[in-house]
């Protein structure tokens, strides 16, 4: 079974600019969450999306956005680049089963740079 | 959790010895943790996860153990190898919200 894959791996990208970043979650999983990772803050919660529908929201300004598709795959949008906005970005996949948690499966991440 | 600073708690050990890595959580209502090894350049990777009705559960060389009363997790790593270099998270989460508050992490450096 293929894992959560994540593209691209490495971006550049110069102040001001947007970017979008692509999830796919494994095969069945229909929940996706998206995660900042840095030195200084470790690892934060940016949003989790489920059978396309957005149900949480980590507290990040509104230039963090995302969505999901009906295969599942994600994509998040960071509009209006600042410096620290790089990071490693992390999309994790977990099957959700009522309310009982499962563990999530994370991917490589996208290691962003803005410059 | 906290957040992860800038500087991580850090375990040396050496190879074959057995390693205990641990989180305190703030949150009485968590049911539910996950430990997840973290190598360098790559996404954190799932080890081992326990519910709250236990307090014991075994891996392949793991084990993770819980104490409610002092709201405790701990990892135990049993003959570390070097492989098992890595920053370790704990994320503890509750019914119903399918979101983990990760720990700070902690860097396991295993000597040759």
């Amino acid at each position: 079974k293929a894992g959560v894959t994540q593209t691209p791996r490495y971006l550049i990208k110069t102040r001001g600019q947007q970017v979008t970043l692509s999830c796919s979650p494994i095969s069945g999983h229909r929940s996706v969450s998206w995660y900042q990772q840095t030195p200084g803050q470790g690892l934060q919660f940016l949003f989790e999306y489920f059978s396309e529908t957005q149900r949480n929201k980590g507290n990040f300004p509104g230039r963090f956005s995302g969505r999901q598709f009906s295969n599942s795959r994600s994509e998040m949008n960071v509009s209006t680049l600042e410096l620290g906005d790089s990071a490693l970005y992390l999309c994790a996949s977990s099957f959700r089963v009522g309310k009982v948690n499962t563990e999530a499966f994370f991917g490589q991440g996208t290691r962003l740079t803005v410059v | 959790g906290e957040s992860v600073g800038l500087h991580l708690p850090t375990l040396s050990v050496q190879e074959g010895d057995n390693s205990i890595i641990n989180c305190a959580y703030s949150n009485s209502a968590s049911d539910y943790f996950i430990w997840y090894k973290q190598e360098s350049g790559k996404g954190p990777q799932f080890i081992i996860d326990i519910r709250s009705n236990m307090d014991k559960r075994q891996g392949q060389r793991v084990t993770v153990l819980l104490n409610k009363t002092v709201k405790h997790l701990s990892l135990q790593i049993a003959a570390t190898q070097p492989g098992d270099s890595a920053v370790y998270f704990c994320a503890e989460s509750s019914g119903g919200s399918y979101i983990p508050t990760f720990g700070r992490g902690t860097s396991l450096i295993v000597h040759p």
